[in-house]
């Protein structure tokens, strides 16, 4: 069974910083993609960052870029997400996610970490 | 970046009833490997999303038949035949094209 278990969430002030982690087990962690996706309070889905199986390839979106970083390491079965100069607007619930390993999309999903920026 | 708008944003629908989601891309979805990554999931209240169709019109794992896709290029839809009340919560259209992967802005079914 594919589980993926996000830590790491919490308070932190305007400009601060936090580590969010993802434990992935069930499935051969080395072989997928992996994604941040994140949704505000009463929001929708926003895709944050994906990285390439083997760490090679990482991409962000543009409102990250610059002060977010996607790891993994595939021998612990870990992703991290190095969240730096937060901004208010980056209070949501961030989901770690599978990237599909036969076609280009998502398939299975952490139940998510809340990160709220606030003073 | 490829914008998702979706429509309706809300859609009562009647149990037994069929509901009917629309989204468009502001560009074609089609990849150059020849398919069409455009994906439907479903958020129930209170839990994380769930992908119930990928590649347009295939089903993940476990989903139900009363679910299905369609659709090209930019145009897609996601169709249940017999609304049932655990089918309640948003739902999201998702590309997978190339990065940023957008998502729609959500259609919420509620029961009338």
């Amino acid at each position: 069974e594919v589980q993926l278990v996000e830590s790491g969430g919490g308070l932190v002030q305007p400009g601060g910083s936090l580590r969010l982690s993802c434990a992935a087990s069930g499935f051969t962690f080395s072989s997928h993609w992996m994604h941040w996706v994140r949704q505000g309070p009463g929001k929708g889905l926003v895709w944050v960052s994906e990285i390439h199986p083997d760490g090679s390839i990482t991409n962000y979106a543009d409102s990250v870029k610059g002060r977010f970083a996607i790891s993994r390491d595939n021998a612990k079965s870990t992703l991290d997400l190095q969240m730096n100069s937060l901004r208010a607007e980056d209070t949501a619930v961030y989901y770690c996610v599978r990237g599909t390993s036969a076609w280009k999309g998502v398939d299975f999903w952490g139940q998510g970490t809340l990160v709220t920026v606030s003073s | 970046d490829i914008v998702m708008t979706q429509t309706p944003l809300s859609s009562p629908v009647t149990l037994g009833q069929p509901a009917s989601i629309s989204c468009r891309s502001s560009q074609s979805l089609l990849h150059s490997d020849g398919n069409t990554y455009l994906s439907w999931l479903q958020q129930r209240p209170g839990q994380p999303p769930r992908l119930l169709i990928y590649k347009i019109s295939s089903r993940f794992s476990g989903v139900p038949d009363r679910f299905s896709g369609s659709g090209a290029g930019t145009d897609f839809t996601l169709k249940i035949s017999r609304v049932e009340a655990e089918d309640v919560g948003v739902y999201y259209c998702m590309h997978g094209t190339q990065p940023p992967h957008t998502f729609g802005q959500g259609t919420k079914l509620e029961i009338k």
